[in-house]
């Protein structure tokens, strides 16, 4: 079975900050990673996902992670972040293989503060 | 991206009544998906359909809840008899293939009272 693991349910940042926001996972099984975002009051919009190939992984908004095998994370990282960043997000993963639903961390709520 | 659109975006129902959630992806996918996020907690998966038929579901998928796409547009999530513990949202998804993306729509907050 899969699990993920976010450890922080808030972080606050102020804006042009650089932020981290950690996902760690587990699994027995090769695996895919995501990265999604949650406006209020909006659906989960995919921000980015490591399937293979580099570790590094860019996505929309300035976003990007990075895929470690050794340590099983996955943290996501903007360098510089916007009041508009301010959101939910949620590390998912799916097997490669057998089976394709999603397990979601428990999310960590961005505060940009200004 | 694929856009999704769910309805209705907020549901309040008496506990025990039936209630149909439904999910209207505006392209053509292959893959359907319903997951749940009671308020505070994770987003849980609930069930995927392909090809018109049931391919996993979750321990919390049991006989009170089906779906299906009734008219090859619409995919239906339907609770037979609500509990209390079925408050939550509830988002549809989609992916053009089995290793895709899955795209998520904006989800229906269903209330039990």
């Amino acid at each position: 079975a899969q699990s993920v693991t976010q450890l922080d349910s808030q972080v606050p940042v102020f804006e042009e900050a650089p932020v981290e926001l950690r996902c760690n996972y587990s699994s027995s099984v090769s695996v895919y990673l995501f990265w999604y975002v949650q406006y209020p009051n909006q659906g989960l919009q995919l921000l980015l996902k490591y399937l293979s190939g580099s570790t590094l992984v860019k996505g929309i908004n300035g976003f990007e992670a990075e895929f470690n095998k050794s340590q099983t994370s996955f943290h996501l990282r903007k360098p510089s972040v916007h009041i508009s960043d301010t959101a939910e997000y949620f590390c998912a993963v799916s097997r490669t293989s057998g089976t394709y639903k999603y397990i979601f961390g428990t999310g960590t709520r961005l505060k940009v503060l200004a | 991206e694929p856009e999704v659109t769910q309805t209705p975006s907020h549901q309040v129902t008496q506990m025990g009544q039936e209630v149909i959630l439904r999910c209207v992806p505006i392209s053509n996918h292959l893959y359907f998906y319903w997951y749940r996020q009671i308020l505070g907690q994770k987003v849980e998966f609930l069930v995927s359909f392909y090809n018109n038929e049931i391919s996993e579901k979750s321990e919390i998928f049991d006989d009170q809840f089906s779906v299906e796409r009734p008219d090859g547009s619409n995919f239906t999530l339907k609770i037979r008899s609500t509990k209390l513990e079925d408050s939550a949202m509830y988002f549809c998804a989609i992916s053009g293939g089995r290793y895709n993306e899955q795209f998520f729509g904006p989800g229906t907050r269903l209330t039990v009272l």
